[in-house]
């Protein structure tokens, strides 16, 4: 079957850094987004990784290690508008449009 | 250039009636999918056109279906609705490419309630 875990919530103070885990088991790989998504509005994307390492984009990073099946967001110097859901999603092998999304980890930014 | 583009924004439907949503993708965009965003499964696909073409279809029963249209506009349909259909229905749309990073562009969802 295919399979992707991430924590349901998780808080974090303003200007400090925050670390979101993703672990997948899917029918082949093809790739890893990162998408946020605000309460009420649609998921927006933040990174895609498809080779092992680190890709950086900003305040956000994102890192992914395929022979473990796990990926993390990283998020740096956090403000209050980083209050958001992140969504770990992996294509597999099953169609590149076909993203299994995990549930999603909701992040709250507090003052 | 305008975003992806979903009606209606919100709908009520009773057990057993049918609902029609649409989607307007991106300018260029050739491939649009769907998906179902309810609290306890997160975002859940359910199928994806390219070219007027159903390409990839996920776990759901027949009472789903979808549509594309020569401009590759989208519809889909849920007809005999239940309880459980209740969620919001998110599109999609992309290049539609067969290898790389196909981001999708997500619009703001239909939000349907079955009473």
């Amino acid at each position: 079957g295919q399979n992707i875990d991430q924590p349901t919530e998780m808080t974090a103070t303003e200007g400090a850094i925050v670390q979101i885990n993703c672990t997948y088991q899917t029918s082949g790989f093809n790739g890893l987004f990162w998408y946020q998504q605000h309460a009420g509005e649609a998921p927006t994307f933040l990174s895609y990784n498809v080779l092992d390492g680190l890709e950086e984009k900003g305040r956000f990073s994102s890192f992914l290690s395929r022979s473990k099946g796990y990926s993390y967001l990283l998020l740096k110097e956090l403000q209050m508008k980083d209050s958001a859901s992140y969504l770990c999603a992996v294509s597999s092998n099953t169609g590149f449009q076909k993203l299994v999304f995990g549930t999603g980890t909701r992040l709250l930014v507090s003052p | 250039k305008a975003g992806v583009t979903q009606t209606p924004r919100y709908l009520i439907k009773t057990r057993g009636q049918q609902v029609t949503l649409s989607c307007s993708p991106i300018s260029g965009h050739r491939s649009v999918s769907w998906y179902q965003q309810t609290p306890g499964q997160g975002l859940q696909f359910l199928f994806e056109y390219f070219s007027e073409t159903q390409r990839n279809k996920g776990n759901f029963p027949g009472r789903f279906s979808g549509r594309q249209f020569s401009n590759s506009r989208s519809e889909m349909n849920v007809s005999t609705l239940e309880l459980g259909d209740s969620a919001l229905y998110l599109c999609a749309s992309s290049l539609g490419q067969s290898s790389g990073a196909n981001v999708l562009t997500f619009g703001a969802g239909s939000r349907l309630t079955v009473l």
